[in-house]
């Protein structure tokens, strides 16, 4: 069975500073992995996926992320985090094609943002 | 952009009443949704994946006589909790499936006294 694992469960960053959140996952075949963030209130959105290709991967709100196959990860970075950053952050993978299965995801990661 | 919705967005029941959850997708079509359940401080679980005009397929160890899923058009989906119970207070979550990626619904609170 495919799990992900993102081991920080709270990450304090100084706005301004950069980010790297981590997730590892397990998965027989090529993974279909996603990050999404979630502010209270809202709906869970999509920063960025990695079907295939490249794999180095550009999101929204100045997000990026690497698949690196042989540690199993796909670890989530931005260069200059803003205090509007400051969420719960999901990295979730699928076994079908896009949003053909259900998501597995992460327990998570909250941001918190010092000012 | 894609749009889903859930409704109510918090609800408060009594033990051993039922209720509904509705999720649309208001500016597109979805044959397949998804039900998720987010404990406090957890991740989301995978419950179901409903698929338009045919049963639900549900994960293992989700009681699929307990949580009734109903997808009857394209644009809707409905999850009913039957015979609720304390322990089934928490946080739903839904995804249509569009444009080959899934679309989450804000979510709804389920508190059952």
């Amino acid at each position: 069975a495919q799990s992900v694992t993102q081991p920080d469960i709270h990450i304090t960053v100084s706005e301004g500073a950069s980010l790297e959140l981590r997730c590892n996952y397990s998965y027989g075949a090529t993974p279909y992995l996603f990050w999404y963030v979630q502010s209270p209130g809202q709906g869970l959105q999509l920063l960025l996926k990695y079907f295939s290709g490249d794999t180095l991967v550009q999101g929204i709100k100045g997000f990026e992320a690497e698949f690196k196959r042989s540690q199993s990860s796909f670890n989530l970075r931005k260069p200059s985090v803003h205090w509007s950053d400051a969420a719960e952050y999901f990295c979730a993978v699928a076994g079908g094609g896009g949003g053909a299965d259900g998501l597995t995801f992460g327990k998570g990661t909250h941001l918190i943002i010092q000012p | 952009g894609a749009v889903v919705s859930q409704h109510p967005s918090w609800v408060i029941c009594k033990s051993g009443t039922s209720v509904k959850i509705e999720c649309r997708s208001l500016d597109f079509q979805a044959t397949t949704m998804f039900w998720y359940r987010q404990f406090p401080k957890q991740s989301l679980m995978l419950m179901a994946t409903s698929n338009e005009g045919s049963k639900a397929t549900y994960e293992q160890g989700v009681e699929k006589d307990k949580f009734l899923i109903n997808h009857a058009s394209l644009t809707l989906s409905t999850l009913t909790v039957t015979s609720a119970h304390p322990e089934d207070s928490s946080f739903y979550i839904c995804s249509a499936r569009g444009y080959n990626e899934q679309f989450f619904g804000p979510g709804t609170r389920l508190t059952v006294l």
